[in-house]
C-alpha cells in the first residue's frame, strides 16, 4: 500500500523554467528524504528534512517539510537538462523501528 | 568495496523457475535493505537486516520470497516458482546504522517470461 503521492507523476519543460514537485500523506513521518534516480541506476540521496517546517537549499533544489510532516516539496528554479530523472520521496517511521515509505515518484524531463 | 554492488545486472528466466539475487554492501555498513521497482514506479520496500537483530520481513508480499544475511555481509534475495509479476528491478541499500543515509547499488533487472 502506498502512503506516500507524489504529484506530477510526469513533468516535461523547457530549460529555464521553475517547477515544484508534490509529495503528500495522511501520515506523520518523523523525517523525509528526497532522492533523485537515474536510468540503470538506484537512487541518491538529495536531502533529509527532519523539523516541521524546514526549507533546505542544494543549489536551485529547495525543499521544504510540511508543518504536520506529513507532507514536503521540492522546487527546482531554472531547470537544466542534467535535472532530468526520476524524483522520488521517502517518508521515514521511527518507532521501534525503522520504516521507509517511498513515493510514488515524479519523472521529470527538461528539454534542452 | 567503493560502493554498494549487485549481481546479476540482468536476468532472464522462465515463469516457474528460482532466481537467487546478491547484494555486496559497502563494508562496514550495519543495515541492508532490499527494494522492488516495478517499471516507472517508486520503490517497494522488501525487508531490512540490522546487525544480528531478527529482519523486517514486513514488505515481503508472498512466502516465495526469502532472504538471508550472513553476518554484516552479503546478503541474498531468493523468489522462488517465479511469476511474470515479480519482473521488477530489486534494488538493494546498506548504511551504516538504520537511522543513516542510504547507499543503493545499481538494481538487478529481473524479467519472467
Amino acid at each position: 500500500t502506498q502512503l506516500l503521492e507524489q504529484s506530477p507523476q510526469f513533468l516535461s519543460i523547457q530549460e529555464g523554467e521553475n517547477l515544484t514537485v508534490y509529495c503528500n500523506s495522511s501520515s506523520v513521518f518523523s523525517s523525509l528524504q528526497w532522492y533523485r534516480q537515474e536510468p540503470g541506476e538506484g537512487p541518491v540521496l538529495l536531502v533529509t528534512v527532519v523539523t516541521g517546517g524546514e526549507v533546505k537549499k542544494l543549489k536551485r533544489l529547495t525543499f521544504q517539510f510540511g508543518d504536520a510532516r506529513k507532507d514536503s516539496s521540492l522546487h527546482i528554479t531554472a531547470a537544466q537538462p542534467g535535472d532530468t530523472g526520476l524524483y522520488l520521496c521517502a517518508g521515514i517511521k521511527a518507532s521501534g523501528t525503522y520504516k521507509y515509505i517511498f513515493g510514488t515518484g515524479t519523472r521529470l524531463k527538461v528539454l534542452a | 568495496g567503493a560502493g554498494v554492488s549487485q549481481s546479476p545486472s540482468n536476468k532472464v528466466t522462465e515463469k516457474g523457475k528460482d532466481v537467487e539475487l546478491r547484494c555486496d554492501p559497502i563494508s562496514g555498513h550495519t543495515a541492508l535493505y532490499w527494494y522492488r521497482q516495478r517499471l516507472g514506479q517508486g520503490l517497494e520496500f522488501l525487508i531490512y537486516f540490522q546487525g544480528n537483530s531478527a529482519p523486517d520481513k514486513s514488505g515481503l508480499p508472498s512466502d516465495r520470497f526469502s532472504a538471508e544475511r550472513t553476518g554484516e555481509s552479503v546478503s541474498t534475495l531468493t523468489i522462488q516458482r517465479t511469476q511474470q509479476e515479480d519482473s521488477a528491478v530489486y534494488l538493494c541499500a546498506s548504511s551504516s546504522t538504520v537511522a543513516e543515509t542510504q547507499y543503493f547499488g545499481p538494481g538487478t533487472r529481473l524479467l519472467v517470461l
